[in-house]
């Protein structure tokens, strides 16, 4: 079964660092997501992507986040310099699009600390 | 903005019981995703809803556009079913919000 599979699994950096978390969205989807949650608390929206450009982003998805889809296949989400705040787990998910149904299908996660 | 509110928060059910997960939410939607978050982390899509109701195995899904409020119903629940299930919506465009989620145990 097709999957959404996420890199790494886990990582740490320290503060003030650039983070780059990957993602392989299921080959034939056109829309793809990221999404945080921090330890105890509720998923968060942060970005949806389609046809190369932002779709929608949220207020937390400020200048020091950025998405690219580089090659193709990889859908990445950079974090320029790193706060003691972005620890959380990072999901990313993609669907097949908005007129078809719009499931979502999620990779494992990837879980940020920053020290 | 919308405001998504999920009851209860958390529930302990006997295997066998009959579940309802509640979620209601404040401004109009193009689609509601039940969600179930395993103990491990992961996430996987249960449902996806517009209108009406869905059925997959033991579970339900119904919204009423109207009133804003979506149920998830789990039949002959199993010690398996204990995760966290999220409602979440959709608005026009693509933009997500997330309920805090109902924890849910089930006690063989």
């Amino acid at each position: 079964e097709p999957e959404v599979t996420q890199t790494p699994s886990h990582q740490v950096t320290q503060m003030g660092q650039e983070v780059i978390l990957r993602c392989v969205p299921i080959s034939n989807h056109l829309y793809f997501y990221w999404y945080r949650q921090i330890l105890g608390q509720k998923v968060e929206f942060l970005v949806s992507f389609y046809n190369n450009e932002i779709s929608e982003k949220s207020e937390i998805f400020d200048d020091q986040f950025s998405v690219e889809r580089p090659d193709g296949s990889n859908f990445t989400l950079k974090i320029r310099s790193t706060k003691l705040e972005d620890s959380a787990m990072y999901f990313c998910a993609s669907s097949l699009g908005l007129a078809l149904p719009g499931e979502l299908f999620f990779g494992e996660g990837s879980r940020l600390t920053v020290l | 903005k919308n405001e998504v509110e999920q009851s209860p928060q958390n529930l302990t059910a006997q295997e066998g019981e009959f579940i309802t997960i509640n979620c209601s939410y404040s401004v109009g939607i193009s689609a509601l995703h039940w969600l179930q978050q395993h103990p491990g982390g992961g996430i996987v899509s249960l449902f996806m809803l517009s209108s009406g109701k869905k059925k997959h195995g033991r579970l339900i899904a119904t919204i009423n556009i109207q009133e804003k409020h979506s149920s998830l119903h789990i039949t002959a629940s199993h010690p398996r079913d204990s995760a966290v299930y999220i409602c979440a919506v959709r608005q026009t465009g693509n933009q997500f919000y997330f309920g805090t989620g109902t924890s849910l145990t089930v006690i063989p």
